[in-house]
């Protein structure tokens, strides 16, 4: 069956540019969540939605970043004016429960900017 | 083990020896604990995970104790085989905000053939 997908996989960005960053859940999974993962560091929260209320949005760094799931599946990450620092590993992951419950990580979107 | 590389901590284990990865959590409030291992260029995959009310459960061929007194985590892999090598994370959540996973550094385990 197929997991979590992201895309694009790797996305180099000149600083100042913005980007948005893909993330399809498991079909019929209510949760989701958006983590970044700098190198050789463990995931840090960003943001999570219940269906598609955005319900935390509290590790978002900055009001450069934004993130949306209009109908409840596809969520997106949007990044504007992007930042030597905003480069890291961004982890999409979804869950069918709306405690705690397994969460399926997808494999990232590697954004490097330049 | 020494931290190589990305600064982690790294176990370097042979091949069919038990390994143990520990991890000390922060939260006292914490009530619910997962382990998670993530191989290159892949999003983190989950192994096991246990509650507060619990100090071990065990899976296939993994082991999670808890200790809360010292707020201490570990995980022991049985049987170790050069498929276990990854870093590992443990991760904490409070029932206050239920949705936020917290995860700690990581562990590099490295298996020797």
């Amino acid at each position: 069956g197929a997991g979590v997908s992201q895309s694009p996989r790797y996305k180099v960005a000149k600083r100042g540019q913005d980007v948005a960053l893909r993330c399809d859940p498991i079909s019929g999974h209510v949760s989701l969540f958006w983590y970044q993962q700098a190198l050789g560091q463990g995931p840090e929260f960003l943001t999570y939605f219940q269906n598609e209320a955005q319900l935390d949005k509290s590790g978002l760094p900055s009001d450069r970043f934004f993130a949306e799931r209009p109908e409840g599946s596809v969520s997106t990450l949007k990044i504007q004016r992007t930042q030597q620092e905003d480069s890291a590993v961004y982890l999409c992951a979804s869950s069918s429960s709306t405690g705690t419950g397994e969460q399926y990580f997808g494999p990232g979107t590697r954004l490097t900017v330049t | 083990g020494e931290s190589v590389g990305l600064h982690l901590p790294t176990l370097s284990v042979q091949e069919g020896d038990n390994s143990i990865i520990n991890c000390a959590y922060s939260n006292s409030a914490s009530d619910y604990f997962i382990w998670y291992k993530q191989e290159s260029g892949k999003g983190p995959q989950f192994i096991i995970d246990i509650r507060s009310n619990m100090d071990k459960r065990q899976g296939q061929r993994v082991t999670v104790l808890l200790n809360k007194t010292v707020k201490h985590l570990s995980l022991q892999i049985a049987a170790t085989q050069p498929g276990d090598s990854a870093v590992y994370f443990c991760a904490e959540n409070t029932m206050e905000y239920r949705n936020k996973l917290v995860f700690g550094a990581g562990t590099i385990l490295r298996v020797k053939s």
